[in-house]
């Protein structure tokens, strides 16, 4: 089955400053790469996801890349604020009606500071 | 508030009782999943149902069990037979399809072995 690798499992940076969390997968049949980011003790929410007929993905401090054929796939978070820190997974699936399910990385815990 | 319910938010169970865990959607999704969640290991996939009366399981579904007879209902019971149930269990829905799409979680039950 799928096997998803993320890093760093924890990451802090001061405020205004990127932060950058890398992730890989073992499926080449995968082809929706969501991002998901959850705050304590809530639900994990996403927040930009690729599918693999694109490289690049952005969504205004948010952009996601995707490379396929070393298949990786990064989220970038730009100027960051103090309300970016949160848990974030990231994930992976193969589309059509018989899979869709996800296989998620390990989380990185992402703290700004002030 | 995204449609996907679940209940009770917290639940303590003694040694050796079943307990089971509410998880009703009313986003009309065909799939829906069971995660648990520990610290550091991101979320793991219990069992997963892409249509009624139809499930599978997941990478850990040891010492549980679910069932599927109605779209918007994806119950889990975590049996006595397993072993280490203390955890926070995730549910999620999606509509699966080439295109792939959101996968959206309830806000989770925090389970604890007393």
């Amino acid at each position: 089955g799928e096997n998803v690798e993320q890093h760093p499992s924890t990451l802090s940076v001061q405020e205004g400053d990127s932060a950058v969390i890398k992730c890989t997968y073992s499926d080449s049949a995968s082809n929706y790469f969501p991002w998901y980011k959850q705050e304590l003790g809530k639900r994990p929410q996403l927040i930009i996801d690729i599918r693999s007929n694109v490289g690049e993905k952005k969504d205004q401090r948010i952009a996601v890349t995707l490379n396929k054929t070393a298949k990786h796939f990064s989220l970038h978070i730009t100027e960051t604020q103090p309300e970016d820190s949160a848990v974030y997974f990231c994930a992976a699936s193969i589309g059509g009606t018989s899979y869709g399910k996800l296989t998620f990385g390990q989380g990185t815990i992402l703290t700004v500071h002030p | 508030d995204g449609g996907i319910t679940q209940s009770p938010k917290y639940l303590f169970r003694k040694e050796g009782q079943n307990v089971t865990l509410s998880c009703e959607q009313n986003l009309n999704h065909d799939a829906m999943y069971w995660y648990r969640q520990d610290p550091g290991q991101g979320l793991r996939l219990i069992y997963y149902s892409q249509i009624v009366n139809d499930f599978q399981k997941g990478d850990i579904a040891e010492g549980y069990s679910v069932s599927r007879e109605k779209k918007e209902s994806f119950p889990l019971t975590v049996t006595s037979a397993q072993k280490n149930p203390t955890a926070f269990y995730l549910c999620a829905s999606k509509q699966p399809g080439q295109e792939n799409t959101e996968a959206f979680f309830g806000q989770g039950t925090r389970l604890t072995v007393v």
